[in-house]
């Protein structure tokens, strides 16, 4: 069975730093890729970043682009976001979700989600 | 990236068909066959229904189609029912090598 699971959510204030993890388990993490997708409270989803599976192909929404870095680890089947001057606008629950195709696609539908870890920004 | 945009709200009565659109550019929705659908119900995580306009993955009732023109793609959901109710997401692939949202449409079923 495919599973996510997102870690290190929590309050931070404006300016600040925060690492989020996502492990994955039931599939061969390898060979997908993953992505980032954040939804604000009471908003819609907002794209955040992707990484094709040996990480050569990396993505940013404008939103975040210079402030956010994404990672993974195949070794240990875990994808990271690294959220750096963040703003009260970066408010929101971060999902990790997988990519459908495998094999080296990027950027197309995502089949697995995370059940998402709230970040909240404020002072 | 401006998000894809699609009504707020669309309702129907148990059994009927409604039909969610999301209208993007040539740059997005228009150029390419990459739209994706999702569902979301209230405090879980969104749901594939519908990848590369109109395929629908394994598990999915064949109650979901997607279909596509020009830069508007659509989801329609026939024999409506309860359990439908729930927020509704477009996805697209950009020239920007980008992914973009619909704004949502919340389904509710009267």
């Amino acid at each position: 069975e495919v599973q996510l699971v997102e870690s290190g959510g929590g309050l931070v204030k404006p300016g600040g730093s925060l690492r989020l993890s996502c492990a994955a388990s039931g599939f061969t993490f390898s060979s997908y890729s993953m992505n980032w997708v954040r939804q604000a409270p009471g908003k819609g989803l907002e794209w955040v970043s992707s990484i094709s599976s040996s990480s050569s192909y990396i993505y940013y929404a404008d939103s975040v682009k210079g402030r956010f870095t994404i990672s993974r680890d195949n070794t240990e089947n875990s994808l990271f976001l690294h959220m750096s001057s963040l703003r009260a606008e970066d408010t929101a629950v971060y999902y990790c979700a997988r990519g459908i195709y495998g094999s080296g696609y990027i950027l197309e539908a995502f089949d697995y989600w995370g059940q998402g870890t709230l970040v909240p920004v404020s002072s | 990236q401006s998000a894809l945009t699609q009504f707020a709200s669309v309702s129907g009565s148990p059994g009927q068909s409604i039909t969610i659109s999301c209208t993007g550019t040539s740059s997005d929705v228009g150029g390419y066959n990459f739209v994706s659908w999702y569902q979301q119900q209230p405090g879980k995580a969104p749901k594939l229904m519908i990848h590369d306009v109109s395929n629908r993955p394994s598990g999915v009732s064949n109650r979901f189609s997607g279909s596509k023109s020009g830069n508007t793609a659509s989801l329609t959901i026939s024999g409506l029912q309860a359990e439908d109710e729930a927020d509704y997401y477009c996805s697209s692939y950009t020239s920007n090598s980008t992914q973009v949202f619909g704004t949502g449409t919340k389904v509710t079923v009267l």
